[in-house]
Protein backbone atom coordinates (compact mmCIF):
# COMPACT_ATOMS: atom_id res chain seq x y z
CA UNK A 1 0.00 0.00 0.00
CA UNK A 2 1.26 3.66 -1.28
CA UNK A 3 -0.90 4.72 2.10
CA UNK A 4 1.24 6.98 4.78
CA UNK A 5 1.12 6.05 8.31
CA UNK A 6 0.37 8.02 11.45
CA UNK A 7 0.76 7.60 15.11
CA UNK A 8 -0.18 7.97 17.19
CA UNK A 9 -3.59 6.36 15.99
CA UNK A 10 -5.87 7.62 18.73
CA UNK A 11 -4.57 10.74 21.78
CA UNK A 12 -6.59 12.03 24.32
CA UNK A 13 -5.49 15.33 26.07
CA UNK A 14 -6.59 17.81 28.38
CA UNK A 15 -7.81 21.54 27.20
CA UNK A 16 -4.40 23.61 27.15
CA UNK A 17 -2.18 21.15 26.57
CA UNK A 18 -0.52 20.56 23.55
CA UNK A 19 -0.94 17.56 20.75
CA UNK A 20 1.63 16.25 18.65
CA UNK A 21 0.80 13.92 15.66
CA UNK A 22 3.44 12.42 13.59
CA UNK A 23 3.14 10.89 9.62
CA UNK A 24 5.25 8.91 8.14
CA UNK A 25 4.96 8.38 4.10
CA UNK A 26 6.91 5.90 0.90
CA UNK A 27 7.36 8.11 -1.75
CA UNK A 28 9.39 11.65 -2.75
CA UNK A 29 6.98 14.60 -2.30
CA UNK A 30 6.96 17.92 -3.63
CA UNK A 31 4.39 18.93 -0.50
CA UNK A 32 2.53 17.32 2.23
CA UNK A 33 -0.63 18.63 3.38
CA UNK A 34 -2.94 18.49 6.53
CA UNK A 35 -6.42 18.36 7.07
CA UNK A 36 -8.74 17.55 9.47
CA UNK A 37 -12.06 16.31 9.49
CA UNK A 38 -14.55 16.28 12.15
CA UNK A 39 -16.98 13.45 12.67
CA UNK A 40 -18.94 12.25 9.66
CA UNK A 41 -18.43 15.50 7.66
CA UNK A 42 -15.85 16.55 4.71
CA UNK A 43 -11.82 17.44 5.41
CA UNK A 44 -10.95 21.05 6.10
CA UNK A 45 -7.53 21.81 4.62
CA UNK A 46 -5.11 23.13 7.62
CA UNK A 47 -1.24 23.93 6.16
CA UNK A 48 0.74 22.92 3.50
CA UNK A 49 4.44 22.24 3.77
CA UNK A 50 6.54 21.95 0.45
CA UNK A 51 9.86 20.21 0.32
CA UNK A 52 11.90 22.81 0.61
CA UNK A 53 10.86 23.63 3.98
CA UNK A 54 11.61 22.27 6.92
CA UNK A 55 8.90 24.43 9.22
CA UNK A 56 5.83 25.93 8.78
CA UNK A 57 3.39 27.77 11.37
CA UNK A 58 -0.10 28.76 11.27
CA UNK A 59 -1.71 30.12 14.29
CA UNK A 60 -1.89 27.36 16.82
CA UNK A 61 -0.62 24.96 14.26
CA UNK A 62 3.12 24.14 13.68
CA UNK A 63 4.01 21.78 10.79
CA UNK A 64 7.95 19.91 10.10
CA UNK A 65 8.60 17.83 7.66
CA UNK A 66 11.84 15.96 6.88
CA UNK A 67 12.48 14.77 3.60
CA UNK A 68 15.46 12.16 4.23
CA UNK A 69 13.44 10.22 6.60
CA UNK A 70 10.15 10.53 5.01
CA UNK A 71 8.23 12.44 8.00
CA UNK A 72 6.33 15.04 9.03
CA UNK A 73 4.79 16.32 12.04
CA UNK A 74 1.72 17.98 13.36
CA UNK A 75 1.82 20.00 16.44
CA UNK A 76 -1.37 21.58 17.86
CA UNK A 77 -0.35 24.11 20.90
CA UNK A 78 -2.84 25.15 23.51
CA UNK A 79 -5.49 22.80 22.82
CA UNK A 80 -9.32 23.31 22.55
CA UNK A 81 -12.29 21.22 23.40
CA UNK A 82 -12.83 22.12 19.63
CA UNK A 83 -9.80 20.62 18.14
CA UNK A 84 -11.37 17.23 18.33
CA UNK A 85 -11.47 15.68 15.14
CA UNK A 86 -9.43 13.29 13.01
CA UNK A 87 -6.08 14.92 11.62
CA UNK A 88 -4.86 13.44 8.21
CA UNK A 89 -1.61 13.80 6.34
CA UNK A 90 -1.86 13.89 2.99
CA UNK A 91 1.11 13.06 0.32
CA UNK A 92 0.06 14.70 -3.29
CA UNK A 93 1.36 14.06 -6.86
CA UNK A 94 -0.28 15.27 -10.06
CA UNK A 95 -3.70 15.08 -9.34
CA UNK A 96 -3.35 11.94 -6.97
CA UNK A 97 -3.78 12.48 -3.24
CA UNK A 98 -2.86 9.69 -0.78
CA UNK A 99 -3.95 10.19 3.00
CA UNK A 100 -2.25 8.79 5.74
CA UNK A 101 -3.80 6.77 8.18
CA UNK A 102 -5.08 9.42 10.48
CA UNK A 103 -4.96 10.94 14.18
CA UNK A 104 -7.86 10.99 16.15
CA UNK A 105 -7.45 13.38 18.36
CA UNK A 106 -10.19 13.88 21.66
CA UNK A 107 -9.63 17.62 23.83
CA UNK A 108 -10.92 17.05 26.86
CA UNK A 109 -12.85 20.01 28.63
CA UNK B 1 -18.50 31.59 -3.04
CA UNK B 2 -15.41 28.97 -1.88
CA UNK B 3 -17.34 25.92 -0.82
CA UNK B 4 -18.11 22.79 -2.59
CA UNK B 5 -21.56 21.21 -2.12
CA UNK B 6 -22.70 17.78 -1.94
CA UNK B 7 -26.48 16.26 -2.25
CA UNK B 8 -28.06 14.34 -1.27
CA UNK B 9 -26.52 13.97 2.50
CA UNK B 10 -28.21 11.01 2.82
CA UNK B 11 -28.86 8.42 0.67
CA UNK B 12 -30.54 4.84 1.79
CA UNK B 13 -30.80 2.57 -1.43
CA UNK B 14 -31.90 -1.17 -2.38
CA UNK B 15 -28.77 -3.65 -4.14
CA UNK B 16 -31.17 -3.05 -7.59
CA UNK B 17 -31.71 0.53 -7.35
CA UNK B 18 -30.37 3.30 -9.67
CA UNK B 19 -29.17 6.67 -7.89
CA UNK B 20 -26.59 9.26 -8.58
CA UNK B 21 -24.50 11.55 -6.04
CA UNK B 22 -24.17 15.19 -7.31
CA UNK B 23 -21.38 17.75 -6.46
CA UNK B 24 -21.20 21.34 -7.39
CA UNK B 25 -18.52 23.66 -6.82
CA UNK B 26 -18.38 27.50 -8.16
CA UNK B 27 -14.73 28.70 -7.25
CA UNK B 28 -13.59 28.11 -10.73
CA UNK B 29 -11.63 24.59 -9.79
CA UNK B 30 -10.25 22.87 -12.55
CA UNK B 31 -10.22 19.13 -10.52
CA UNK B 32 -12.85 17.27 -8.65
CA UNK B 33 -12.43 13.95 -7.40
CA UNK B 34 -14.42 11.52 -5.76
CA UNK B 35 -13.77 10.07 -2.83
CA UNK B 36 -14.83 6.79 -0.66
CA UNK B 37 -14.29 6.62 3.34
CA UNK B 38 -15.10 4.16 5.79
CA UNK B 39 -15.41 4.18 9.28
CA UNK B 40 -12.32 5.33 11.02
CA UNK B 41 -10.32 4.80 7.75
CA UNK B 42 -9.01 7.55 5.71
CA UNK B 43 -10.79 8.72 2.14
CA UNK B 44 -10.08 6.60 -0.57
CA UNK B 45 -9.38 7.94 -4.01
CA UNK B 46 -11.91 6.67 -6.93
CA UNK B 47 -12.25 9.30 -9.53
CA UNK B 48 -10.33 12.48 -10.41
CA UNK B 49 -12.14 14.63 -13.38
CA UNK B 50 -9.05 17.61 -14.78
CA UNK B 51 -10.70 20.13 -16.90
CA UNK B 52 -13.60 18.06 -17.78
CA UNK B 53 -11.77 14.61 -18.72
CA UNK B 54 -11.55 11.91 -16.42
CA UNK B 55 -7.60 11.49 -15.50
CA UNK B 56 -7.60 8.88 -13.25
CA UNK B 57 -9.92 5.57 -12.60
CA UNK B 58 -8.70 4.05 -9.10
CA UNK B 59 -9.62 0.55 -10.52
CA UNK B 60 -13.28 0.97 -9.09
CA UNK B 61 -15.85 -1.06 -9.94
CA UNK B 62 -18.11 -0.26 -13.11
CA UNK B 63 -21.18 -0.13 -10.65
CA UNK B 64 -19.92 3.11 -9.98
CA UNK B 65 -19.72 5.46 -13.07
CA UNK B 66 -18.71 9.11 -12.85
CA UNK B 67 -20.31 12.38 -15.24
CA UNK B 68 -19.04 15.29 -15.43
CA UNK B 69 -20.93 17.07 -17.25
CA UNK B 70 -19.66 20.87 -17.32
CA UNK B 71 -16.40 22.16 -15.17
CA UNK B 72 -18.54 22.41 -11.88
CA UNK B 73 -20.35 19.94 -11.40
CA UNK B 74 -19.53 15.79 -10.98
CA UNK B 75 -21.75 13.22 -10.81
CA UNK B 76 -21.23 9.63 -9.55
CA UNK B 77 -24.01 6.84 -10.63
CA UNK B 78 -24.42 4.21 -8.73
CA UNK B 79 -26.12 0.69 -9.86
CA UNK B 80 -26.34 -2.16 -8.32
CA UNK B 81 -24.82 -1.62 -5.06
CA UNK B 82 -23.36 -4.11 -2.43
CA UNK B 83 -23.76 -3.34 1.01
CA UNK B 84 -20.07 -3.18 1.73
CA UNK B 85 -20.39 0.00 -0.81
CA UNK B 86 -21.71 2.03 2.06
CA UNK B 87 -19.58 4.63 3.36
CA UNK B 88 -19.01 8.46 3.23
CA UNK B 89 -19.03 9.45 -0.28
CA UNK B 90 -16.28 12.74 -0.51
CA UNK B 91 -16.08 15.14 -3.17
CA UNK B 92 -13.38 17.88 -3.56
CA UNK B 93 -11.92 20.32 -6.02
CA UNK B 94 -8.99 22.11 -6.22
CA UNK B 95 -7.52 24.67 -8.66
CA UNK B 96 -5.35 23.04 -10.92
CA UNK B 97 -4.52 19.28 -9.45
CA UNK B 98 -1.22 19.83 -9.48
CA UNK B 99 -1.13 19.13 -5.61
CA UNK B 100 -2.80 21.92 -4.54
CA UNK B 101 -4.97 22.58 -1.86
CA UNK B 102 -8.32 20.50 -1.91
CA UNK B 103 -11.85 21.74 -0.83
CA UNK B 104 -13.94 19.04 0.29
CA UNK B 105 -17.92 18.52 -0.06
CA UNK B 106 -19.73 17.74 3.30
CA UNK B 107 -20.53 14.42 1.75
CA UNK B 108 -23.35 11.45 1.09
CA UNK B 109 -24.01 8.80 3.46
CA UNK B 110 -24.38 6.08 2.09
CA UNK B 111 -26.45 3.07 3.31
CA UNK B 112 -26.71 -0.05 1.02
CA UNK B 113 -29.24 -2.40 1.23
Amino acid sequence: SQQGEEDPQALSIQEGENATMNCSYKTSINNLQWYRQNSGRGLVHLILIRSNEREKHSGRLRVTLDTSKKSSSLLITASRAADTASYFCATGRVYKYIFGTGTRLKVLA
Amino acid sequence: DTEVTQTPKHLVMGMTNKKSLKCEQHMGHRAMYWYKQKAKKPPELMFVYSYEKLSINESVPSRFSPECPNSSLLNLHLHALQPEDSALYLCASCPSGQEDEQFFGPGTRLTVL
